[in-house]
């Protein structure tokens, strides 16, 4: 069984940067995709991105480009989840989530990590 | 960008009342639509893969149909621990999309 063990709670000021981790066991990390999903407090759930470690390749969504970056440490079975120019609206709670099939449903979820943007 | 829309955003339910939420699609994505279960302070789980496939240890009570754009999640005789928000997904094509959600309290 798949297990996501995220980083702890993050306070940024706006226009900083805030790097999040996702550390993954009990599956073979290569084979499977991680995306990051974020939920803003009292909201629904959005999709920021994905990695395919064993293909190299990331997908983001438009609405992020140029602010984020995930990469995925195969040594470690780690994904990283990298936002830039943080600003109010992104705060949030960030999940990491595995899926088997790389278009498939989000199977296994992290924790969640709080993301707070404050002055 | 395919759009889900859930309906209904709330409701308000007697425990062992039926009930279902609809999720329609603004194109066809075929089988290729998940319904998940978020609980208060939790992390989303995952309930029903491909539009019908229940996974392993959720309650025979849920269940999933549809195909194209129409999806349904039925609970069947809802219990107290129901009371949840439920999101609807669609995977066919990037960047992966939810519904609204719908949040279901129990009387």
């Amino acid at each position: 069984q798949v297990h996501l063990v995220q980083s702890g709670a993050e306070v940024k000021k706006p226009g900083s940067s805030v790097k999040v981790s996702c550390k993954t066991s009990g599956g073979t990390f290569s084979s499977f995709s991680v995306s990051w999903v974020r939920q803003a407090p009292g909201q629904g759930l959005e999709w920021m991105g994905r990695t395919i470690p064993i293909l190299g390749t990331t997908n983001y969504a438009q609405k992020f480009q140029g602010r984020i970056t995930i990469i995925a440490d195969k040594s470690t079975a780690t994904a990283y989840l990298d936002l830039i120019s943080l600003r109010y609206e992104d705060t949030a709670i960030y999940y990491c989530v595995y899926s088997s099939a790389w278009y498939g449903a989000f199977d296994i979820w992290g924790q969640g990590t709080v993301v707070t943007v404050s002055s | 960008e395919i759009m889900l829309t859930q309906s209904p955003d709330f409701q308000s339910v007697s425990p062992k009342e039926n009930f279902t939420i609809t999720c329609r699609a603004s194109q066809n994505i075929g089988y290729d639509l998940h319904w998940y279960q978020q609980k208060p302070g939790q992390s989303p789980e995952l309930l029903i893969k491909s539009a019908s496939q229940s996974m392993s240890g959720v309650p025979s009570r849920f269940s999933g149909s549809g195909s194209g754009t129409d999806f349904t999640l039925t609970i069947s005789s809802l219990e107290a621990e129901d009371a949840a928000t439920y999101f609807c997904h669609q995977s066919i094509t990037l960047p992966h999309t939810f519904g609204q959600g719908t949040k279901i309290e129990i009387k």
